[in-house]
């Protein structure tokens, strides 16, 4: 089975702090992406990665950047982490251009 | 741009068929995707459809496809308590991107 991991499944962190979000695939899936999930705004996608150290923009990266330093690991990072950054944080990953994605468990962050 | 929508709520009867929908904009879409999300998880795949067929059945679950209306059904038969979570669609675009829908909150009444 595909198995994405996310490194916490709860978060806390202050305003302004930097925050780091791991996520590692064992799949060996060229594609991953960060999603955030609000309530009634479904899934929207701030960054993803079709190789190593290669990255595209989503829809919101805004206040976001990311690392995809090896092939299993996709990190998205908070520079200076906002109240308006509280959200579930889900990453995927996927093999080619038409198959499925797999997500992690999520992470619930709150940024206070 | 490239929208999915579907309603944010659906309750139903344990028992009964629910019946969640979804329309799309994108006329070149190449598969249409149903994931279900139980409360705490991820996203799981839950039915798939290629963008040429009209209908696929897998146990409990059909999926209808109405290309000319742009419209995505799910239909599960028998809604037990275990079905209760937020169902998203979505479809790949021809870039072989992903757009969703806001996810249906599946609601079950004894």
């Amino acid at each position: 089975d595909v198995k994405v991991t996310q490194s916490s499944r709860y978060l806390v962190k202050r305003t302004g702090e930097k925050v780091f979000l791991e996520c590692v695939q064992d799949m060996d899936h060229e594609n991953m992406f960060w999603y955030r999930q609000d309530p009634g705004l479904g899934l929207r996608l701030i960054y993803f990665s079709y190789d190593v150290k290669m990255k595209e923009k989503g829809d919101i990266p805004e206040g976001y950047s990311v690392s995809r330093e090896k092939k299993e690991r996709f990190s998205l990072i908070l520079e200076s982490a906002s109240t308006n950054q509280t959200s579930m944080y889900l990453c995927a990953s996927s093999f080619g251009r038409s198959t499925e994605a797999f997500f992690g468990q999520g992470t619930r962050l709150t940024v206070v | 741009g490239e929208d999915v929508e579907q309603s944010l709520f659906l309750s139903v009867r344990e028992g009964d068929s629910s019946v969640i929908n979804c329309t799309y904009t994108d006329s070149s879409s190449t598969y249409l995707y149903w994931y279900k999300q139980e409360p705490g998880a991820g996203l799981q795949l839950l039915t798939y459809i290629f963008s040429n067929m009209d209908m696929k059945q897998d146990q409990r679950l059909t999926v209808l496809l109405n290309k000319k209306d742009k419209h995505l059904s799910l239909r599960i038969a028998d809604t037990q308590t275990g079905d209760s979570a937020i169902y998203f669609c979505a479809e790949k675009d021809s870039n072989y991107q992903l757009i969703w829908g806001a996810g249906t909150k599946l609601i079950i009444k004894p």
